[in-house]
């Protein structure tokens, strides 16, 4: 069965601080993507960042990194250097083979000035 | 390069009527899919369609119907509407290669009375 976990409904960061989202996941299939998501109260979709279930380096874009352990399956995305403007619900999604996408319940992260 | 378009943004309907809803996907992207969030459920998956084929469907009853035409453009019908219906349906294309996201359009809101 193909299933994601977010384990944190809310989560709460000061300004300029670190966040870490948890996210896992469980398949069987050897090859899938993870992929997190920000949705701002606005309502669109915003993809953030990507990473290869083969990739061995973490992944990175700006301030979002994600911490693979593949062997855990887990995949967190850390927000570095928070600001307000990241305030907003958070999705953790893996697209296995197919091109079927799974999504986590999200978690709704606020910043606090 | 326009986004993925989905009109309308708002829709208000009474129970027992039926709705459509337009997806326009990112010029070139073959791939659209479309999703129901609610608060209660999160993001559930219902269909994909890739050149004009459903290729993957999630767990909706039949009420719930799709297509997608030549130009990539796709329609959701959902019928018989029961006030369970009411969500932000979201529309989204992607490139279909493994490592390429998901592009999300604004969502259309249901509002079921």
């Amino acid at each position: 069965a193909q299933k994601i976990t977010q384990t944190q409904p809310g989560m709460f960061v000061q300004e300029k601080e670190a966040v870490t989202l948890d996210c896992t996941y469980d398949t069987s299939d050897p090859s899938y993507g993870l992929f997190w998501y920000k949705q701002p109260s606005s309502g669109e979709m915003i993809f953030l960042i990507y990473q290869g279930s083969y990739d061995q380096q973490n992944a990175t874009e700006g301030r979002y990194s994600l911490n693979f352990q593949k062997a855990r399956k887990s995949a967190n995305l850390v927000i570095s250097a928070s600001q307000l403007g990241d305030s907003a619900m958070y999705f953790c999604a893996m697209r296995v083979t197919g091109n079927q996408f799974y999504f986590g319940t999200g978690t709704s992260l606020t910043v606090i000035p | 390069k326009a986004g993925v378009t989905q009109t309308p943004r708002y829709l208000i309907k009474t129970r027992g009527q039926q709705v459509t809803l337009s997806c326009s996907p990112i010029s070139g992207h073959r791939s659209v899919s479309w999703y129901q969030q609610t608060p209660g459920q999160g993001l559930q998956f219902l269909f994909e369609y890739f050149s004009e084929t459903q290729r993957n469907k999630g767990n909706f009853p039949g009420r719930f119907s799709g297509r997608q035409f030549s130009n990539s453009r796709s329609e959701m019908n959902v019928s018989t509407l029961e006030l369970g219906d009411s969500a932000l349906y979201l529309c989204a294309s992607s490139a279909g290669d493994r490592e390429k996201p998901l592009h999300f359009g604004n969502g259309t809101r249901l509002t079921v009375t």
